[in-house]
């Protein structure tokens, strides 16, 4: 049972078009996470959505929309696609309740899309 | 703003001998969580150790032990019996402890190499 999956796994595109990528988690956990791994491995955080409803946005282009249909699943569209865009995307998620400190805190990632723009 | 410093980009150590990595970070806050996180050429992430900062013992999993010194604001990891399968980017990173507006925030990685 994977607890949280993304596809595709890899991705590999033309400058300018638009692609997505999709990310289910069955751990009934609230919280879901994109956060994007560059060349030099860098994690940043993109985006956090909370039962569906948008938390963090963290400086991202527009290109960049995600959406939340049910707090199980969180995709990512990009419009426009640059060569820059070229990264790992991962996926995660985390239980949130009322107490923050009841929680472990800890984040579980899916396996990673490599997004390639050519 | 929260900020996660890894200042040794690469370290390799001898199989069954010891290894430090470390990790300094900076923060207002007095609640928070640090983790260990691993990542093998699968590219996976996986959690290797946690701490909370209101508990003053390091935390400790079988071969990894952190070294958390909150007034220092410093946590290092500490793998013993170091094995083939510890070679990875280990990256730590922060998380607040306060409700809304939860995210890791991650260093910048460590590459172990494990030598044969």
């Amino acid at each position: 049972d994977t607890a949280v999956s993304q596809t595709p796994k890899y991705l590999v595109t033309q400058m300018g078009n638009d692609k997505s990528i999709k990310c289910e988690q069955n751990l009934g956990h609230d919280t879901m996470y994109w956060y994007k791994q560059d060349s030099k491995k860098f994690l940043k955080i993109m985006f956090s959505y909370n039962n569906k409803e948008l938390i963090i946005n963290e400086t991202v282009p527009n290109r960049f929309s995600p959406k939340s249909p049910d707090k199980a699943h969180l995709n990512l569209h990009i419009n426009s696609l640059e060569l820059g865009d070229s990264a790992v995307y991962f996926c995660a998620s985390s239980p949130v309740d009322g107490l923050a400190l009841a929680n472990t805190g800890e984040l579980f990632f899916g396996e990673g899309s490599r997004l390639t723009v050519l | 703003a929260q900020t996660v410093t890894q200042s040794q980009p690469e370290m390799s150590v001898q199989e069954a001998e010891t290894v430090t990595l470390s990790c300094t970070y900076d923060t207002s806050e007095s609640d928070y969580y640090l983790f260990w996180y691993k990542q093998p050429p699968s590219r996976q992430m996986i959690l290797v150790i946690r701490q909370e900062a209101y508990k003053q013992q390091n935390a400790t999993e079988n071969r990894f032990s952190v070294n958390f010194q909150k007034a220092a604001k410093s946590f290092s990891l500490k793998i013993s019996d170091s094995q083939l399968g510890d070679a990875a980017m280990y990256f730590c990173a922060y998380r607040t402890g306060y409700f809304g507006n939860e995210k890791l925030t991650f260093g910048t990685g460590t590459r172990l190499t494990i030598i044969p």
